[in-house]
């Protein structure tokens, strides 16, 4: 069972550079996260999104954009990648009330 | 008031101690809450979920306070394996609260 899976599990990037982070879920779930976590802190939602096509901000949208074109697929991009965004990255995804079940994360430097 | 809050910690037991944590919400709309346990900034996941007034697993019981709301998560007999961020959610399944936030995790090391 795959679950969530997250690509790529590592990167690193100059400032000024852009990339996308792709999550993919094979569990047929509506609702999809991304959040960002950085040492000593919790976790941050970026955007999410409850439904193919729909997408919503979540608490530190900026400098981010999401996309969900399929519904198994949420997809985060950086367009021009600053220092600030050095992070470790999770996405989940869950249906109705149950909990949520998360990617192994991207570990993303900014250089 | 924020979303979620928890104690930070950290809290430092020994083996086979009896540990508590308490975590309030500020939506009293939340319907149902979990329990996630998050090692060394991998992913969480999830130990408990909490759909009415309590939980009880082994050697972890959650107790659910609506009328103060909060949510507590109980560990008996401590394990070195306990030793993680135990973190906290609380769910409203409408529109924009459909968010899940999190809160910030109470770090736990349990000591030999």
């Amino acid at each position: 069972n795959a679950g969530v899976t997250q690509t790529p599990k590592f990167r690193v990037l100059k400032t000024g550079q852009s990339m996308t982070l792709l999550c993919a879920q094979d569990m047929n779930h509506e609702y999809m996260y991304w959040y960002r976590q950085d040492p000593g802190m919790g976790l941050r939602l970026i955007h999410y999104s409850v439904g193919e096509g729909t997408t919503a901000k979540g608490e530190v949208p900026d400098g981010y954009n999401v996309s969900r074109l399929k519904k198994q697929n949420f997809l985060l991009g950086l367009e021009s990648a600053a220092p600030s965004q050095t992070s470790v990255y999770f996405c989940a995804s869950r249906d109705g009330n149950t909990e949520a079940f998360f990617g192994q994360g991207t570990r993303l430097t900014v250089v | 008031r924020k979303e979620v809050e928890q104690d930070p910690g950290p809290f430092n037991v020994p083996e086979g101690a009896t540990v508590a944590f308490n975590c309030t919400y500020s939506n009293s709309a939340s319907q149902s809450f979990f329990w996630y346990r998050q090692d060394c900034r991998k992913e969480p996941k999830l130990l408990m979920s909490v759909y009415s007034s309590g939980n009880e697993d082994g050697r972890f019981t959650a107790q659910l306070n609506r009328a103060s709301q909060y949510i507590s998560l109980l560990i008996r007999d401590s394990k070195l394996s306990d030793s993680a961020t135990y973190l906290c959610v609380p769910y409203v399944d409408s529109g924009s609260a459909r968010q899940l936030t999190f809160g910030s995790g109470t770090q736990l090391t349990v000591l030999p």
